[in-house]
């Protein structure tokens, strides 16, 4: 596709249940981020991806939180048991090279009740 | 602590006229900045960047000033249309590492018609 592309675009879980957050990036683009935004804040850094390799997962709140981009294509970020406070928009972004205008998906919205 | 501030939570401006949203970072080694616009449930999309090498990019209405000394970074709109009302993030990055992208927590802009 022409953009960046997320689903589920809303996912509602149990509280303890486990989710997959995939992200198809923009063809070509080596990089790829995962950001996470709680309402009424900016996007915070999860984790960057440089084609297969995750360089950098600092952002990552948890042992609970895993990504994994195993062709350097498409990415899934999975949260387990997940808790109320993993409620928030999941956004993916890539990029043609490192350092680039990073290009967002619309996000994946996680409700966890 | 946060490394990128947005200190206005909103502004509102009169259709026709100058936005000025501004930002201001800590963190003395980003060297590249972005300015983002988001509408609600549509992911991010970039508006202009500037490099530390600059202190002035403009594109069309958009122009995004840089002031090294005093950290801050400021993006006027000229002139304001009703369709710019969204949310602004800044954000920041370093060319070393990760260039992964810290962000601000967002100014939402309401143009009035």
């Amino acid at each position: 596709g022409a953009g960046v592309s997320q689903s589920p675009r809303y996912k509602v879980a149990k509280r303890g249940q486990d989710v997959a957050l995939r992200c198809d990036p923009i063809s070509g683009h080596v990089s790829l981020f995962w950001y996470q935004q709680a309402l009424g804040q900016g996007p915070e850094f999860l984790t960057y991806f440089q084609n297969e390799a995750q360089l950098d997962k600092s952002g990552l709140p948890s042992d609970r939180f895993f990504a994994e981009r195993p062709e350097g294509s498409v990415s899934t970020l999975k949260i387990q048991r997940t808790q109320q406070e993993d409620s928030a928009v999941y956004l993916c972004a890539s990029s043609s090279q490192r350092g680039g205008e990073l290009f967002f998906g619309e996000g994946s919205r996680l409700t966890v009740l | 602590d946060q490394q990128v501030k947005q200190n206005s939570p909103s502004l509102s401006v009169q259709e026709g006229r100058i936005s000025i949203l501004n930002c201001d970072y800590t963190n003395s080694m980003f060297d590249y900045f972005l300015w983002y616009k988001k509408y609600p449930a549509e992911g991010p999309t970039f508006l202009i960047s500037i490099s530390s090498i600059k202190d002035k990019n403009e594109d069309g209405r958009f122009t995004v000033f840089l002031n090294k000394s005093a950290k801050h970074l400021s993006l006027h709109i000229v002139p304001s249309q009703p369709g710019d009302s969204a949310v602004y993030f800044c954000a920041a990055s370093g060319t070393s590492g990760t260039y992964k992208y810290i962000f601000g927590t967002g100014t939402r802009l309401k143009v009035l018609a």
